[in-house]
C-alpha cells in the first residue's frame, strides 16, 4: 500500500476563499482522523471518523469547517471561507481499530 | 477535556547526554503513543504502551507507562544527533479517539 496520500501538499489560497484538502486512507483501515498543526496550539484533532460515519466533531473550530467521508478510500475537510489564522499544516491519519496511526505527509496551507 | 501535558517543551543537548521527556495528562487512557516528527512529514510511531507500569525498550530508547495509566516518560540514553526532531505522545480512549501531547522538540547538537 501507498500510505495515506494527501493533496494537495502545499496550498496557497485568498480569504475568502474555499479550500478543499484531500485523504485517501489506507486501505482497510476503519478510522479515519484530521488534525491541524501549528507551532503555537501543537497537532489539534478536528474530526474523527470510524467506518465512514462522523463520530467525534467537537475539534472542528468552527461552521466554517465540514468534513465528508463518503466511501472507506476518500474524505475531505473543507474550508469556507478561509481566513488567514486557518494558515496550518493538515494532516490526515488512519487506523484500524486501535493499532498504530498512519499519518501523510500533511497539506501546508496558507491563505494570505 | 482530554489533555496532555508535555515537558520539557525544548531540549537542546550535547551528543552523549541522557535525556528525559515527560508525558502528563489527568484522564486515563487505554493505551499511550509515542511518534516522532521530521520536518515535512508526518509523525511516525515509535512504541505503544497499554498497561499501566509497562516499561518497553527499543534500542536507546526507554518508554514507560504510569501505573494509573495517566502518564509517560521517554528516555533517551546517549543522544545522538539523529535522535533530533519533535517528540509527541498520544493517548487513545475507549472510543479510539487519539489526542496528541504539545509536542517536544529536541535538538542534539554534535
Amino acid at each position: 500500500d501507498a500510505g495515506v496520500i494527501q493533496s494537495p501538499r502545499h496550498e496557497v489560497t485568498e480569504m475568502g476563499q474555499e479550500v478543499t484538502l484531500r485523504c485517501k486512507p489506507i486501505s482497510g483501515h476503519d478510522y479515519l482522523f484530521w488534525y491541524r498543526q501549528t507551532m503555537m496550539r501543537g497537532l489539534e484533532l478536528l474530526i474523527y471518523f470510524n467506518n465512514n460515519v462522523p463520530i467525534d466533531d467537537s475539534g472542528m473550530p468552527e461552521d466554517r469547517f465540514s468534513a465528508k467521508m463518503p466511501n472507506a478510500s476518500f474524505s475531505t475537510l473543507k474550508i469556507q471561507p478561509s481566513e488567514p489564522r486557518d494558515s496550518a499544516v493538515y494532516f490526515c491519519a488512519s487506523t484500524w481499530g486501535n493499532t498504530e496511526a498512519f499519518f501523510g505527509q500533511g497539506t501546508r496551507l496558507t491563505v494570505v | 477535556t482530554q489533555l496532555l501535558e508535555q515537558s520539557p517543551q525544548f531540549l537542546s543537548i550535547q551528543e552523549g547526554e541522557n535525556l528525559t521527556v515527560y508525558c502528563n495528562s489527568s484522564s486515563v487512557f487505554s493505551s499511550l503513543q509515542w511518534y516522532r516528527q521530521e520536518p515535512g512529514e508526518g509523525p511516525v510511531l515509535l512504541v505503544t504502551v497499554v498497561t499501566g507500569g509497562e516499561v518497553k525498550k527499543l534500542k536507546r530508547l526507554t518508554f514507560q507507562f504510569g501505573d494509573a495509566r495517566k502518564d509517560s516518560s521517554l528516555h533517551i540514553t546517549a543522544a545522538q544527533p539523529g535522535d533530533t526532531g519533535l517528540y509527541l505522545c498520544a493517548g487513545e480512549d475507549s472510543s479510539y479517539k487519539l489526542i496528541f501531547g504539545s509536542g517536544t522538540r529536541l535538538l542534539v547538537r554534535p
